[in-house]
């Protein structure tokens, strides 16, 4: 699997509404997938992971769906808060350890 | 919590000069480390698998004589960036699986390097 540099896709919302964070991986073969968030200057913090013999997982306000079909992660983030501004990245990863980022999106909270 | 550390958080160097990044893991032993680039508002780019007692696994495009690194320990893997370039500043990350297991990766905090 490889990632791809590209410039950060943004994403602004109002606090307090839901948060949708979209991903597409390359290796049909991963099989574990997290998201991070990056705060600027930092290194990336875990959020959450699923494995790919589910198709969605929930934690604390956060939920990731996965569609194997096309190749699909999505990020939801219930009640958006300041806090939650930062750059979050999907990382995939197939039989090793090794982890491979995606794009990455920036998202803004408004309040 | 497991921690992972880098040292130096930044460094500012001229061209042509070599500089070395430490990975430690400080309460947990990593057999294996991953080094990651990061270009400004850019996603995180595996650069190298770094092995404890054999040599690194360098990724794609990746020049293992430019980029250097030593799984000196247990503990402690260590880039070095040989002849460093103004296009070499970037954010450099380490990470770590936790107990061998990739479901519970720690990374560091990063290193800013700019080369003048």
């Amino acid at each position: 699997g490889e990632s791809v540099g590209l410039h950060l896709p943004t994403l602004s919302v109002q606090e307090g509404d839901n948060s949708i964070i979209n991903c597409a991986y390359s290796n049909s073969a991963s099989d574990y997938f997290i998201w991070y968030k990056q705060e600027s200057g930092k290194g990336p913090q875990f959020i959450i992971d699923i494995r790919s013999n589910m198709d969605k997982r929930q934690g604390q306000r956060v939920t990731v769906l996965l569609n194997k079909t096309v190749k699909h992660l999505s990020l939801q983030i219930a009640a958006t808060q300041p806090g939650d501004s930062a750059v979050y990245f999907c990382a995939e990863a197939s039989t090793g350890n090794q982890f491979y980022f995606g794009t990455g999106t920036s998202l803004t909270v408004i309040p | 919590g497991a921690v992972v550390s880098q040292h130096p958080s930044w460094v500012i160097c001229k061209s042509g000069t070599s500089v070395k990044i430490e990975c430690r893991s400080l309460d947990f032993q990593a057999t294996t480390m991953f080094w990651y680039r990061q270009f400004p508002k850019q996603s995180l780019m595996l650069m190298a698998t770094s092995n404890e007692g054999s040599k690194a696994t360098y990724e794609q495009g990746v020049e293992k004589d430019k980029f250097l690194i030593n799984h000196a320990s247990l503990t402690l893997s260590t880039l070095t960036v040989t002849s460093a370039h103004p296009e070499d500043s970037s954010f450099y990350i380490c990470s770590a699986p936790g107990q061998g297991r990739r479901e519970t990766q720690y990374f560091g905090p990063g290193t800013r390097l700019l080369v003048l």
